[in-house]
């Protein structure tokens, strides 16, 4: 199975400041058509997940463009530009390339 | 408005079994793969299983392969996860998610998800 870590687990951040989650995998998500097989949830306190990142740099439909994905291979970065309030939670990745699918252990952001 | 709505939770004996379903609306349900994704309590996200928009194919995690089965009614849109040979390590919460599209087995992101339904695995 590919396994799936990320960095930090736990993240404080000041509203308007950048925001960076690391994403590592085992294996390469890339799959030969090109595209890495990397997504991005966020799970907020008390909520289902949401998808915000496919294909490790598609954003997901209503995802504000603070939200960034980049990386390849084995290596992938959530970049947010400037945190707000409303994106505390928990961020996962997941990579969708194999079965079973994994994903990370998850980084929790909460607010300074 | 797009919405899954899953039901059949609830306390089941060790060894025990249970069903679960995923109600989908506001979408061409036949259209798109769906998965189970669970959450034990306090924990992160656990993938469990996938299914094409077809029902022809499937994929389970390791921890429930012989134990669970998905499946779907498309006439229903509806989702299945009938889960036999219970234990405590399956106690969590179960989301069922919308694959963005058909490209069963790969993935390209699970856009909708559910509120999740609570299977608790106790004596």
């Amino acid at each position: 199975d590919i396994v799936m870590t990320q960095s930090p687990l736990s993240l404080p951040v000041t509203p308007g400041e950048p925001a960076s989650i690391s994403c590592r995998s085992s294996q390469s998500l890339l799959n030969t058509n090109g595209y890495n097989y990397l997504d991005w949830y966020l799970q907020k306190p008390g909520q289902s997940p949401r998808l915000l990142i496919f294909l490790n740099s598609i954003r997901a439909s209503g995802v504000p463009d603070r939200f960034s994905g980049s990386g390849s291979g084995t290596d992938f970065t959530l970049n947010i530009s400037k945190v707000e309030a409303g994106d505390v939670g928990v961020y996962y990745c997941m990579q969708a390339l194999q079965t079973p699918r994994t994903f990370g252990p998850g980084t929790k952001v909460d607010i300074k | 408005e797009v919405q899954l709505l899953e039901s059949g939770g609830g306390v089941v004996q060790p060894g025990g079994s249970l069903r679960v379903s995923c109600a989908a609306s506001g979408f061409s349900f036949r259209n798109y793969d769906m998965k189970w994704v669970r959450q034990a309590p306090g924990k992160g996200l656990e993938w469990v299983s996938g299914i094409s928009d077809n029902g022809a194919m499937t994929n389970y995690a390791d921890s429930v392969k012989g134990r669970f089965t998905i499946s779907r009614d498309n006439s229903k849109s509806t989702l299945y996860l009938q889960m036999n040979s219970l234990s405590a390590d399956d106690t969590a919460v179960y989301y069922c998610a919308k694959g963005r599209g058909s490209s069963f087995p790969l993935g390209v992101g699970m856009d909708v998800w559910g509120q999740g339904t609570t299977v608790t695995v106790s004596s």
